[in-house]
């Protein structure tokens, strides 16, 4: 089975700071990962993706993600945080081929940019 | 492109009575899925479609919900005798079966009381 660890439910940084967000993840086949941003009221956008081509993955609004499969880790960073980037980051996994792409989600990390 | 979309954006309803949600994915897009997202918690999956053909049910689909998508366009999530527990974001999302990106409508806000 799949599943999806986001360390820290809440980050807060400085506006012009690095934005580190934390994933994990558990799954018995390479699998496909997602970073999505939601913000107040709304769905979920999609920021980046990681579908086994570059292991470096870049993103929309200057995000990026690394895929390091012997850490089982998907970290979402930013150089320099604007205030615009204050939203909940959900990092998700699915088995694209099987289970017909449904996405298994982490619970979250609501990131706050203080100015 | 107008998007997914997804009515009414808000619902509140009383415990007991029953509730239907409506999802217009991108046209084009023969897969529509459902999840649910309750407060301060990431989205989980409820169920999904490929055209008009149920293909997957959570267990967390009780049978007190029921989905359709009769024409393999729109969708409906309906939730007879609702309860406390059900209030809850209802996220719509849609894609073309080879793709993997899902492509997420705005939610309905249920809230019962």
């Amino acid at each position: 089975a799949q599943s999806v660890t986001q360390l820290g439910s809440h980050v807060s940084v400085s506006e012009g700071a690095l934005v580190l967000l934390r994933c994990n993840y558990s799954s018995s086949v390479p699998p496909y990962l997602f970073w999505y941003v939601q913000y107040p009221n709304q769905g979920l956008q999609l920021l980046l993706k990681y579908t086994s081509a570059a292991t470096l993955v870049k993103g929309i609004n200057d995000f990026e993600a690394e895929f390091k499969k012997s850490e089982t880790s998907f970290h979402l960073t930013k150089p320099s945080a604007h205030m615009s980037d204050a939203a909940e980051y959900f990092c998700a996994v699915s088995i694209f081929r099987n289970q017909g792409g449904k996405l298994i989600f982490g619970q979250g990390t609501e990131l706050s940019v203080k100015p | 492109d107008t998007g997914v979309s997804q009515n009414p954006r808000h619902k509140i309803t009383k415990r007991g009575q029953n509730v239907t949600f409506r999802c217009d994915p991108i046209s084009e897009h023969n897969r529509l899925y459902w999840y649910r997202q309750t407060l301060g918690q990431g989205p989980e999956f409820l169920t999904y479609f490929q055209n008009e053909a149920q293909l997957e049910k959570s267990r967390l689909l009780s049978d007190r919900f029921s989905a359709e998508r009769p024409k393999g366009s729109f969708s409906t999530l309906e939730i007879q005798r609702t309860e406390q527990g059900d209030s809850a974001m209802y996220l719509c999302a849609s894609n073309l079966d080879v793709e993997e990106t899902q492509y997420f409508g705005p939610g309905t806000r249920l809230l019962v009381l």
